[in-house]
């Protein structure tokens, strides 16, 4: 079964710093890998996606990700964080399974982002 | 080109009624995903649709919840006789189709509050 780990519930970073936010995933066969962004009382924004090609990739808001196929990890960064990119975010995955592809979401990580 | 519609956005039922969620995806996208989401909790995938078939709904509960998408009109994800547990925001996400590298998109969602 494929799944998706976002091992910190919440992350802390200072304005300005540098920021990661980690996800993991199971898949068997090759991954498409995707990162959502959730402000309070909204739905899921898209920020970014990995199909295949250049490991780093480029989204909205300046964001990026990094997908290291042996290491199983897609994490997502930012070299300079806002107060702004405070919400809350969730990695994705789909893949072949049973005869359809299913996308599988991790459970969130909660950035929070100090002036 | 008008984005994944759900309404209402927020329903409030007395426990032992009804609640139908309504799911209208962007234009183009036959297929359709709900989660539900727990307050400061993440997303649990409930079923996915696309017209007239349901692909997989092992996230569903047994009972009490169906769903559909019929050939015409929105997706319906119904709950009957709600409980306080029920209460949650449920979110829809619509594809163009099953490949992977498309990504959902989301509805701003229903909250549901079971009284």
């Amino acid at each position: 079964a494929q799944s998706v780990a976002q091992p910190e519930d919440q992350v802390n970073v200072a304005e300005g710093n540098p920021l990661t936010v980690k996800c993991t995933y199971s898949v068997s066969g090759n991954p498409y890998l995707f990162w959502y962004v959730q402000y309070p009382n909204r739905g899921l924004q898209f920020l970014l996606k990995y199909i295949t090609g250049d490991n780093l990739v480029k989204g909205s808001y300046g964001f990026e990700a990094e997908f290291n196929k042996s290491q199983t990890s897609f994490h997502l960064k930012k070299p300079s964080a806002l107060v702004s990119d405070s919400a809350l975010y969730f990695c994705a995955v789909r893949a072949w399974t049973g005869g359809y592809q299913k996308v599988t979401f991790g459970t969130g990580t909660k950035l929070q982002v100090i002036p | 080109n008008a984005g994944v519609m759900q309404n209402p956005r927020h329903l409030v039922r007395r426990r032992g009624q009804e609640a139908r969620l309504r799911c209208s995806p962007m234009k183009g996208h036959s297929h359709v995903y709900w989660y539900r989401q727990l307050p400061e909790e993440g997303l649990k995938f409930m079923v996915y649709l696309q017209k007239e078939n349901i692909i997989d709904e092992s996230g569903m509960p047994k009972e009490r919840f169906s769903a559909e998408f019929p050939k015409e009109g929105p997706s319906i994800l119904r709950i009957q006789q709600v409980v306080r547990g029920d209460s949650a925001a449920y979110f829809c996400a619509s594809s163009p189709g099953d490949g992977g590298n498309t990504e959902a998109f989301f509805g701003q969602g229903t909250r549901l509050t079971v009284v």
